[in-house]
């Protein structure tokens, strides 16, 4: 794949559940990063990787929120205990550390909690 | 904190026309980088521009240039010839290195440009 793929697309959950949302960065990248994108609003920094290590995760909203890459490519964030201020969209970016900082996007997913 | 500022909520502008979005941003570092980011209603995030901050020439990309004022903390975002495929959400962003290697960006809260026939 040419991009950096997430799936699914889009997820409902009713508040209470467990969700997992997952990223595929471009193959060979190793910095991986999520982002949180609340409607109207400009995404704001969840959690970056550098291959399997989880170098930063002051992003992250509260201990409901858990992010995993245990093999330097593909990468899970998982939210436990879903609420509804959790609706947002979460996007996934790829890039080569030290070339242009340049920061690939998924196309993101998008959850709703009912 | 670093913080970045876009003060224009939504802007129009007519088909072929020139349009200027405005960020301002805050930072104590000497080198960092600021981009403009393209979101269409796709969703999928597009580089339009990157600025690198010790570089004093201001960066273009075909229709798109920046009028980077470092002692400002501005960074102004131009686009010559609107076509309407350049409808879209526009996000000025921020990277904040982690000890030089890599960095997440911060995104001020964007600009919903609408380009009218």
């Amino acid at each position: 794949g040419a991009g950096v793929s997430q799936s699914p697309r889009y997820k409902v959950a009713k508040r209470g559940q467990d969700v997992a949302l997952r990223c595929d960065p471009i193959s060979g990248h190793v910095s991986l990063f999520w982002y949180q994108q609340a409607l109207g609003q400009g995404p704001e920094f969840l959690t970056y990787f550098q291959n399997e290590a989880q170098l930063d995760k002051s992003g992250l909203p509260s201990d409901r929120f858990f992010a995993e890459r245990p093999e330097g490519s593909v990468s899970t964030l998982k939210i436990q205990r879903t609420q509804q201020e959790d609706s947002a969209v979460y996007l996934c970016a790829s890039s080569l550390p030290g070339s242009s900082y340049e920061q690939y996007f998924g196309p993101g997913t998008r959850l709703t909690v009912t | 904190a670093q913080t970045v500022t876009q003060s224009q909520p939504e802007m129009s502008v007519q088909e072929a026309e020139t349009v200027t979005l405005s960020c301002t941003y805050d930072t104590s570092e000497s080198n960092y980088y600021l981009f403009w980011y393209k979101q269409p209603p796709s969703r999928q995030m597009i580089l339009v521009i990157r600025q690198e901050a010790y570089k004093q020439q201001n960066a273009t990309e075909n229709r798109f240039s920046v009028n980077f004022q470092k002692a400002a903390k501005s960074f102004s975002l131009k686009i010559s010839d609107s076509q309407l495929g350049d409808t879209a959400m526009y996000f000025c962003a921020f990277i904040q290195f982690y000890g030089g290697s890599q960095g997440n960006l911060i995104f001020g809260k964007g600009t919903k440009l609408s380009v009218k026939p």
